[in-house]
């Protein structure tokens, strides 16, 4: 079956500082991915996507790349705000509309 | 009102109670989905409703019932209840197709007493 891997938070950074949460994913047949983001007492919303190899997605300043070969899902930001404190989730979705989730990853940017 | 809703935001219940939750998109999705989030635990899904084909999380107690009654309105109903039941739970929608992404309500905040 098909599963989502992210790295344990959480990850506590200072403003500014570079981002990276970790995602690996086993699928069979070509998924799309996504992560999700989860502000506190809110629902989960899309933060970007990605539906193909080697597709980029963004949003916020925040990056992801398809990457195949290493079935990997990376999320990225050059420099985070307070703002950007929240639970992240990576996700995929294959042949079935059933998607997948990871555990989520909590972030806490300090000023 | 755009995108998912859910109905009430919070709800406190006796073990002996019955309530329901609801859910409503008027996004023309066709799949709806029920997930229970609890605190340190990962997103668990419990229902999904499609085309009429419903799946269940097989681990899930019959004490929850969910009901479709067409492609815009999802139920909870819920009876009986355990403490270990208090959680959120998240509705959300989205087209059947592998690309398109997932739409969640803001929740309903359980409380079992």
């Amino acid at each position: 079956g098909n599963s989502v891997t992210q790295m344990e938070g959480p990850v506590t950074l200072s403003e500014e500082a570079f981002l990276t949460i970790n995602c690996t994913y086993t699928a069979t047949g070509y998924p799309s991915l996504f992560w999700y983001v989860q502000y506190p007492g809110e629902g989960l919303q899309l933060l970007l996507k990605a539906t193909k190899a080697d597709d980029k997605g963004s949003n916020k300043g925040f990056e992801a790349t398809y990457r195949k070969e290493t079935t990997s899902f990376h999320l990225e930001k050059g420099s985070v705000q307070v703002s950007d404190s929240a639970v992240y989730f990576c996700a995929l979705k294959g042949g079935s509309y059933i998607p997948t989730f990871g555990r989520g990853t909590s972030l806490i940017v300090h000023p | 009102e755009t995108g998912v809703t859910q109905t009430p935001r919070h709800l406190v219940m006796g073990m002996t109670n019955k309530k329901s939750l609801k859910c409503e998109q008027h996004l023309g999705h066709n799949a709806m989905y029920w997930y229970k989030q609890s605190a340190k635990k990962p997103l668990e899904l419990m229902f999904v409703y499609s085309l009429e084909e419903r799946v269940e999380n097989n681990s899930v107690p019959s004490r929850f019932s969910p009901e479709c009654p067409n492609s815009s309105h999802l139920f909870l109903h819920l009876h009986t209840l355990q403490p270990e039941d208090s959680a959120l739970y998240l509705c959300a929608s989205s087209y059947r197709d592998r690309g398109h992404e997932q739409y969640f309500g803001p929740g309903t905040r359980l409380t079992v007493t």
